[in-house]
């Protein structure tokens, strides 16, 4: 089965920065590819899929790139509603798989 | 508006079953493919099973191959995960969740819409 990797496993940043999440997969992917925020005590929110299209509703300082098996998921300027843990999930087949999580928080 | 409401969890001994259910109303329910997804407390997110439209194709975790098993009622709007032989590591909040269309074009295992979850706990 594919693995998926992120790193960092969390990091802190302040208001206002660029942030960037990476995830690998273990295999190449294609550009089946989604990333999920979880709030603490929320369900998971779907932000984009296919590696790099934003889901409906989701600020345009998300953004998402890469192809193969190298993502990532970038937040232009980081905002205090943005303190969550961010997945991403491999689709292209089964099983489905996601990535150990990404922990955001204000420095 | 699309609800995806989950029942059934509880405290069950090593060994146990349960049966969760996953009520959905707010679209047309035999349009999607499902999914069960959990979380054990404190950790991520792990696909368990998903089942297409019909029922016809249905998928497992090898974690939960041989004592899971997924289902639907179309009729009912439901969605089902039998849980045999149960284990303390599967422990976790399980949300079932619906595969997402847009545009016309459906996408397996990509999921906008989940259910709040159910708590399962096995102890002894």
């Amino acid at each position: 089965d594919i693995q998926m990797t992120q790193s960092p496993s969390s990091l802190s940043a302040s208001v206002g920065d660029r942030v960037t999440i990476t995830c690998r997969a273990s295999q190449g992917i294609s550009n089946y590819l989604a990333w999920y925020q979880q709030k603490p005590g929320k369900v998971p929110k779907l932000l984009i899929y296919a590696a790099s299209t934003l889901q409906s509703g989701v600020p345009s300082r998300f953004s998402g790139s890469g192809s193969g098996t190298d993502f990532t998921l970038t937040i232009s300027s980081l905002q205090p509603e943005d303190v969550a843990t961010y997945y991403c999930q491999k689709y292209n087949s089964a099983p489905p798989a996601f990535g150990p999580g990404t922990k955001v928080d204000i420095k | 508006e699309v609800q995806l409401v989950e029942s059934g969890g509880g405290v069950v001994r090593p060994g146990g079953s349960l049966r969760l259910s996953c009520a959905a109303s707010g679209f047309t329910f035999d349009d999607y493919g499902m999914s069960w997804v959990r979380q054990a407390p404190g950790k991520g997110l792990e696909w368990v099973s998903g089942i297409n439209w019909n029922g016809g194709s249905t998928g497992y975790a090898d974690s939960v191959k041989g004592r899971f098993t997924i289902s639907r009622d179309n009729a009912k709007n439901s969605l089902y995960l039998q849980m045999n032989s149960l284990r303390a590591e599967d422990t976790a909040l399980y949300h079932c969740a619906r595969d997402y269309c847009t545009n016309g074009v459906c996408y397996t295992w990509v999921f906008a819409y989940w259910g709040q979850g159910t708590l399962v706990t096995v102890s002894s």
